[in-house]
This record gives structure tokens, sequence and C-alpha cells, in this order.
């Protein structure tokens, strides 16, 4: 089956523990991107990779890392977190020149 | 920049009843369309989409035109359904990579 997952689905974490969530997909899809979404602010971009080693700041990066090592994985880092990143993170694919992207089920993260 | 204004919720209507949420855009060229769903506690779908002017998406009974004219791509559907509850997103994709999405709009059917 076509999906992208995500990993771990819910994480309760402390301010400045790092972590990692991890996306996956199996569509050999060149495009990857992280959104978080919140209340009010609909979904906006943190980075996105257009091909394997080639990662670039979308509109809220602070305080976010990626990689993209091979193909179908792109994991979000948060080194140190702060509670200002407690949020909704859906992971995305796409080919390149198809411009629709699809979507993983989400990861809901709290940092106290 | 960019941008995608959708028409505010929540949207609560009867079964059957005719529904319209209105997608405008601000854009310089000529940008892709979407319509994405999100059902209750569920990532987000592609609904439908549209890649060049008065190209018409549809899908599921949704339907939704690509106005550049009005630079709108408002969605439709003649007839909800209570399983059609959820929350809607206009999106915009005008450089290969980001979509840039609407604030979305909450639909509630009720039977």
């Amino acid at each position: 089956e076509a999906q992208v997952t995500q990993n771990p689905r819910y994480l309760i974490t402390v301010t400045g523990k790092k972590l990692t969530v991890t996306c996956s997909q199996n569509m050999n899809h060149e495009y990857m991107s992280w959104y978080r979404q919140d209340p009010g602010l609909g979904l906006r971009q943190i980075y996105y990779s257009m091909n394997v080693e080639a990662t670039d700041k979308g509109d809220v990066p602070e305080g976010y890392k990626v990689s993209r090592k091979e193909k179908r994985n792109f994991p979000l880092i948060l080194e140190s977190p702060s509670p200002n990143q407690t949020s909704l993170y859906f992971c995305a694919s796409g080919l390149a020149e198809a411009y629709e992207q699809y979507f993983g089920p989400g990861t809901r993260l709290t940092v106290t | 920049g960019d941008s995608v204004t959708q028409m505010e919720g929540p949207v609560t209507l009867s079964e059957e009843a005719f529904l319209t949420i209105n997608c405008t855009y601000t854009a310089t060229g000529y940008p892709s369309l979407f319509w994405y769903v999100q059902y209750p506690g569920e990532g987000l779908q592609l609904l439908l989409k549209a890649t060049k002017a008065d190209d018409k998406g549809s899908n599921k009974g949704f339907e939704a035109t690509y106005r550049k004219e009005t630079t709108s791509f408002h969605l439709e559907k003649g007839s909800v359904q209570v399983s059609d509850s959820a929350v809607y997103f206009c999106a915009l994709n005008n450089q290969g990579g980001k979509l840039i999405f609407g604030q979305g709009t909450e639909l509630s059917v009720k039977p």
C-alpha cells in the first residue's frame, strides 16, 4: 500500500530533551516536506527536500533540523524542544513535477 | 507573497443540502490548486486538484473549478452526507514545492 508513515503518533516530552520524529514514504517520491498545524494558524511548512541531500527552509524552520540521506526517509529533529513547539506535525511527499502531496497520519507532540 | 483565503467555519448543514466553501487566492504566475480534507483524528487527504485555468477537479461528488479571472477555486457538492463532516483545506502550489494552505473550514453535516 502506497503510504507515508510517521512515528511516533503521539509524544509527550520535556523542554530541552532532544527528539526525532521519523517519516518514511514508499512511493519513490523526490519531494518531502514537514508541516505543523496549529489552531488558528492552519498548516505551515517547516522544511522541505527536493531530493536526497537537498533540503531547504520553509516558513517556520527555527528550532528544527532535517536530513535526507535516503530518498524514502525524512526525519524531523528537535534538538532542544520548547513548549511553543507543541503542535500537530505532518510529513508529506510527492513527485516534484506533480505539485500534489500525500500526507502522513500526523504526530501530536506536547512539550512541557 | 502567495496566499489562500477560505470562508470561515464552522459550516453546519443538514444531510442532502448543497455545499459551497469559498476559496480565493493571491499568487503570481499560474499556481496549481487543491482541496484537501481532514477527517477527525486523521491526516490530510487530497480531495481534488486543478492545474490550469478553467480546469474542473472532481472526486466523490465534490467539484471545484479553477477561475483565474476571479482567482477562485470554490468547493461544491450537490448533496452532502453525514460522512462528509470534516475540515476542508484549500491550497495552492506555485513553485513545485511548498503548499500554501488556507485556514481550513470545518463542515458539520447533521442527519
